[in-house]
């Protein structure tokens, strides 16, 4: 199993401009998730989903869309790249979503700069 | 509302010598705690977690954590420190009442001296 994988690793975007994060598990994980990470701050939730064609927001989900439409998929789109999103993305998926002691497992992370 | 505090950011040890980070969580309900791992450019991965079974949890590395609930408190602790378990550690609560949604604390670096 790859587990979850994300893609890119890093991109450079300009304000203003649009683009699509990649995540995808093959563990047949109903729960995946969005969080960013920034200095000093942990990792924050942007957006969730239980299953495909559900998802709800996060704690910090402005400037950012989200559908679940397999699920295996779970991407998260900027509409319109500013500063303030420069950070380090992390993909993260669990079994249900339903147990709050269930593990969630981590992609590699995508490395956001927008200048 | 769940949160979580970790007291020191960055914490220094010497080779050989005993880590201990620690953590304390404010939640609402009967919580899930976790302790995950982020080596420099990496992932994170998870160290260990505890689910209201045993109250001294055994992770991998040799890493271990009590939860306390009078001091709802959750510890990480290892014996020994190894070069490499120079990394970021976040202790992480999660309560039935939000599911997954995990609380992150802002993390603890930690560093290992030769």
């Amino acid at each position: 199993n790859a587990g979850v994988t994300q893609t890119p690793k890093f991109q450079v975007l300009k304000t203003g401009q649009s683009m699509t994060l990649q995540c995808a598990q093959d563990m047949n994980h109903e729960y995946m998730s969005w969080y960013r990470q920034d200095p000093g701050m942990g990792l924050r939730l942007i957006h969730y989903s239980v299953g495909a064609g559900i998802t709800d927001q996060g704690e910090v989900p402005n400037g950012y869309n989200v559908s679940r439409s397999t699920t295996e998929d779970f991407p998260l789109r900027l509409l319109s790249a500013a500063p303030s999103q420069t950070s380090v993305y992390f993909c993260a998926s669990s079994y249900s979503g339903r147990e709050a002691g269930e593990t969630q497992y981590f992609g590699p992370g995508t490395r956001l700069l927008v200048l | 509302a769940q949160s979580v505090t970790q007291l020191d950011s960055h914490v220094s040890v010497s080779e050989g010598t005993p880590v201990l980070l620690r953590c304390n969580y404010s939640s609402s309900y009967s919580p899930s705690l976790f302790w995950y791992v982020q080596h420099p450019n990496k992932g994170l991965q998870l160290l260990l977690k505890y689910t209201s079974a045993a109250t001294l949890v055994k992770g991998i590395n040799g890493f271990e954590a009590e939860f306390k609930k009078s001091e709802t408190s959750f510890h990480l602790t290892k014996p020994s420190a190894h070069m490499s378990d120079a990394a970021e550690y976040f202790c992480v609560v999660s309560d039935h009442n939000y599911g997954q949604n995990f609380v992150f604390g802002p993390g603890t670096r930690l560093s290992v001296l030769p």
